[in-house]
């Protein structure tokens, strides 16, 4: 089936430097979604977006976090500076418009020390 | 504030029974209910969904009830088998909100040979 992918798969980085998570959504989907899951838990919708601007952020997409997606390459999650909290499986996922069904990537773990 | 309600939060079968996941929403404008499954370290996977203009969808030996009125569905595993154990999280949409899902905490299910 149709695949996203996310790069990279685990990022360990110290408290308050910036980081970026990448995603390669399926090629001819519009809407891209991020979804954060904190372990154990269930996935919380972060922030959609499509034709190049955000449609939607939840209360977690705080003010340090961004999004974007430069010329169809990837899709970008960056948090500046990060926080402990941070700490999460951060999940790309697209759709082609059409319909609901949302292809997830398998995550980056990103572990903020 | 959770929009979408799971039980239980844990539930073991026997390998042959049938597996019941409860769901349960508030937001009666949502129109998608998709069910994900999702095995430790791996992205979660589509597993069956359904629309209020049904209310039942069947695929294999997994089946979803849905009782719109009750806002309420159930997902049944029949002749459960030890490859179906995973965490299932419940999930929905509405149209207006550009397909974001809001996913409940989760059933994990484990199936004992």
């Amino acid at each position: 089936g149709p695949k996203v992918l996310q790069i990279p798969s685990h990022q360990i980085i110290d408290m308050g430097q910036m980081v970026t998570l990448n995603c390669d959504p399926v090629s001819n989907h519009l809407y891209f979604y991020w979804y954060k899951q904190i372990l154990g838990q269930q996935m919380e919708f972060l922030v959609n977006f499509y034709n190049g601007k955000v449609m939607e952020k939840s209360k977690l997409f705080k003010d340090q976090f961004s999004v974007e997606r430069p010329d169809g390459s990837y899709f970008t999650l960056k948090i500046q500076p990060t926080a402990l909290e941070d700490s999460a499986v951060y999940f790309c996922a697209s759709n082609w418009g059409g319909s609901y069904e949302q292809y997830f990537g398998p995550g980056t773990r990103l572990t903020v020390l | 504030q959770q929009q979408v309600r799971q039980s239980p939060q844990s539930l073991t079968v026997w390998e042959g029974e049938t597996a019941i996941l409860n769901c349960s929403y508030e937001d009666s404008t949502f129109d998608y209910f998709p069910w994900y499954w999702q095995f430790p370290r791996e992205s979660p996977a589509l597993l069956i969904a359904i629309r209020p203009v049904s209310n039942k969808k069947e695929d294999g030996r997994f089946t979803i009830f849905f009782n719109k009125r009750e806002k309420k569905l159930s997902l049944h595993i029949t002749d459960s088998q030890p490859g179906d154990s995973a965490t299932y999280f419940c999930a929905a949409s509405a149209d207006y909100n550009q397909g974001k899902l809001i996913f409940g905490q989760g059933t994990k299910l484990s199936i004992k040979p």
